[in-house]
């Protein structure tokens, strides 16, 4: 089964305990991305990696940190800086030719015990 | 900076009446604009992009440069239809930027 794969797809965090969020796809992208969904606000872009060992901040970094190790994983750490975790996280890659094509997988929820 | 608004958060249309769901932006670039729909327990997939011109699912979206708008039509809702609708930009860096999200709910 291709695409991307999301998980877990719930996941609780204690007060002050970072806890990562996993994304992996068979798709052979190389741009890969997270995005936080709140009711009301939409998708606001978290981090991105264009290419493995490198990503930027994207609009609401703080709280937030990312590795690319690997062409197929670009997990997600949620910190306890991150004061207001609980949300849907998406993530979701790029192919070559994509421009604002994306490919999203079935997110994460989030919340705080 | 880069805008894109959707003023409606919830839109209800009965089924078989044209639906036309609202997108506006602001971005000094040349916009590449598209629209990504969520139906219920599915991932958010793109729908259509304004580049390719097509009719998906009988939807259409044309930018109008001049009103600053990506506004998108169906001249006859279906059940199915009932979903979150985004509207996204393509900023410069080849990211999408989103708004808010219209949720569009089609009454039998």
């Amino acid at each position: 089964d291709g695409g991307i794969t999301q998980s877990p797809k719930y996941l609780f965090r204690k007060e002050g305990q970072n806890v990562t969020l996993s994304c992996e796809q068979n798709l052979n992208h190389d741009a890969m991305y997270w995005y936080r969904q709140d009711p009301g606000q939409g998708l606001r872009l978290i981090y991105y990696s264009q290419i493995v060992n490198d990503f930027q901040k994207g609009d609401i970094a703080e709280g937030y940190s990312v590795s690319r190790e690997k062409k197929e994983s670009f997990p997600l750490t949620v910190t306890s800086a991150q004061k207001n975790p609980t949300a849907f996280y998406l993530c979701a890659s790029k192919p070559p030719e994509g421009g604002g094509i994306q490919y999203f997988g079935a997110g994460t929820r989030l919340s705080v015990l | 900076a880069q805008r894109v608004t959707q003023p409606e958060k919830l839109l209800s249309v009965f089924k078989g009446a044209p639906v036309e769901l609202k997108c506006n932006y602001s971005y000094s670039g040349s916009p590449e604009l598209f629209w990504y729909v969520q139906y219920s327990r599915q991932r958010l997939q793109l729908l259509l992009r304004h580049i390719s011109r097509e009719s998906i699912k009988g939807f259409t979206a044309d930018l109008n440069k001049g009103e600053t708008s990506f506004h998108l039509k169906k001249p006859f809702a279906q059940e199915e239809d009932s979903a979150m609708y985004y509207c996204a930009l393509q900023t410069g860096a080849n990211n999408l930027f989103f708004g808010t999200g219209t949720r569009l709910t089609v009454i039998p």
